[in-house]
């Protein structure tokens, strides 16, 4: 077993410039979220899809945000423009469908926007 | 506006005692609870769930869940320095995605 795979596992970027982060989550599970944690917020949902489909973005900021999961085995989070605020580190987890389901977190993206 | 409250700590609790994590949630149709721990720079790691009133062990640790008191606890016994780490509550409230508390800091002091 894999586990989730994230990448870059660090990014440090300029403001205004485009960024994105990908994900692949364990083979078979059929949900993937889109977690971003912050020492203020804690760990906060910004999205997830079910069978590749999206399901609930209301926790996506901005319209700066999107996220796309083209295919059971890839998920990516991007953000354009990207601003210092939006420094945090992002984790992407998946599961099998149901609501007694643990999350297995992928190891993170570390992102600076200076 | 569904709530996991953790208090944020540090908690610090002596080599070989027994550590008392708690959390409270706001929505009394959540369905099931997961503790999670988190290592400094890492990812979040599950330790446990439960959904059903009353007690679970596993190993050195036990969830507790009172739903009509609306919290959940994790009791780590004879803690190891090993122990020390963020403890995330998270709730499950009927719709698959997890509510995270913002997480209580654990020290185990040798």
């Amino acid at each position: 077993d894999a586990g989730v795979i994230q990448s870059p596992r660090h990014e440090v970027t300029e403001m205004g410039q485009e960024v994105t982060l990908r994900c692949k989550p364990i083979s078979g599970h059929n949900s993937l979220f889109w977690y971003r944690q912050t020492m203020m917020r804690g760990l906060e949902l910004l999205i997830y899809f079910n069978n590749n489909v999206p399901i609930d973005d209301s926790g996506m900021p901005e319209d700066r945000f999107s996220a796309k999961m083209p295919n059971a085995s890839f998920s990516t989070l991007k953000i354009q423009p990207s601003e210092p605020r939006d420094s945090a580190v992002y984790f992407c987890a998946s599961s099998n469908r149901g609501d007694n389901s643990p999350l297995h977190f992928g190891n993170g993206t570390r992102l600076t926007v200076t | 506006q569904k709530e996991v409250e953790q208090n944020s700590g540090p908690l610090s609790v002596p080599e070989g005692a027994i550590a008392s994590l708690n959390c409270t949630y706001s929505d009394r149709g959540s369905q099931s609870f997961f503790w999670y721990r988190q290592y400094s720079g890492k990812s979040p790691e599950l330790i446990m769930f439960i959904y059903s009133n009353g007690d679970k062990e596993d190993g050195r640790f036990t969830a507790q869940l009172n739903k009509a008191s609306q919290y959940v606890s994790l009791l780590i016994r004879d803690s190891q320095p090993s122990d020390s780490a963020t403890y995330l509550c998270a709730g499950n409230f009927g719709n698959e995605k997890l509510t995270f508390g913002t997480g209580t800091r654990l020290t185990i002091i040798p």
